[in-house]
């Protein structure tokens, strides 16, 4: 069985903090790893797409970096805004398959 | 561009009846999801499609699951006999193609109630 791990499970800031969060995911057979975004009442809304060991993305203030070797992911955002509050899914695929196991989500709540 | 397109949002129905789902994927996509999404549980991936044709359904729960796309824009999911375990937000994804490095777009899901 195939495990994604995320942590932590909730995380409460300040506007204007920044903040970061894990991914932990099997480091044989791995493929790709994707982030999304799920606001409350909304559907979960793709960030990135990772494949490559080092791999570095960017979207605004938010950025992932990838360690395939040890199979971890990090998700970072830069001054939380209020609009930032949402669940962080992080996906592991261990083949070309497009067969995403998600993790449980990190649930993000920046107060004003 | 529309987006990925479910209904019905919310379906309430007692126990025993059928449901069916339903998903037109984004235009231009050729891989279509289905997930279930419980507290428990997460996201679960159910079934998926390349091509109209599907590629893996281990994750379809029994044999009161099934799903068919019969055309590029048009998928279903029916569960029957309908359980009280069955309620879940059911989610439906499109991407470009099959392979893992394509994000998944999501459709707004169904919440489902069997009573």
């Amino acid at each position: 069985i195939l495990n994604v791990e995320q942590s932590p499970q909730s995380l409460h800031v300040q506007e204007g903090d920044s903040t970061n969060f894990t991914c932990s995911f099997p480091s044989s057979n791995f493929y790709a790893l994707h982030w999304y975004r799920w606001e409350t009442a909304k559907s979960p809304e793709a960030l990135f797409v990772m494949t490559l060991n080092g791999d570095e993305k960017k979207k605004g203030r938010i950025s992932a970096t990838l360690n395939t070797k040890e199979g971890y992911s990090y998700l970072y955002i830069k001054g939380s805004q209020p609009e930032d509050s949402a669940t962080y899914l992080c996906a592991f695929s261990s083949g070309n398959t497009g067969k995403l196991i998600f993790g449980q989500g990190t649930t993000l709540q920046v107060k004003p | 561009d529309a987006g990925v397109i479910q209904s019905p949002r919310h379906e309430v129905t007692e126990m025993g009846q059928e449901v069916t789902l339903r998903c037109k994927p984004i235009s231009g996509h050729n891989s279509l999801f289905w997930y279930r999404q419980t507290m428990m549980r997460g996201l679960e991936l159910l079934i998926y499609f390349n091509n109209n044709v599907p590629i893996d359904d281990s994750g379809m729960p029994e044999d009161r699951f099934s799903a068919k796309m019969p055309n590029a824009s048009f998928s279903t999911l029916k569960i029957q006999p309908s359980e009280p375990r069955d309620s879940a937000v059911y989610f439906c994804a499109s991407s470009r193609s099959g392979g893992a490095t394509q994000p998944q777009h999501f459709g707004d899901g169904t919440r489902l109630s069997i009573l």
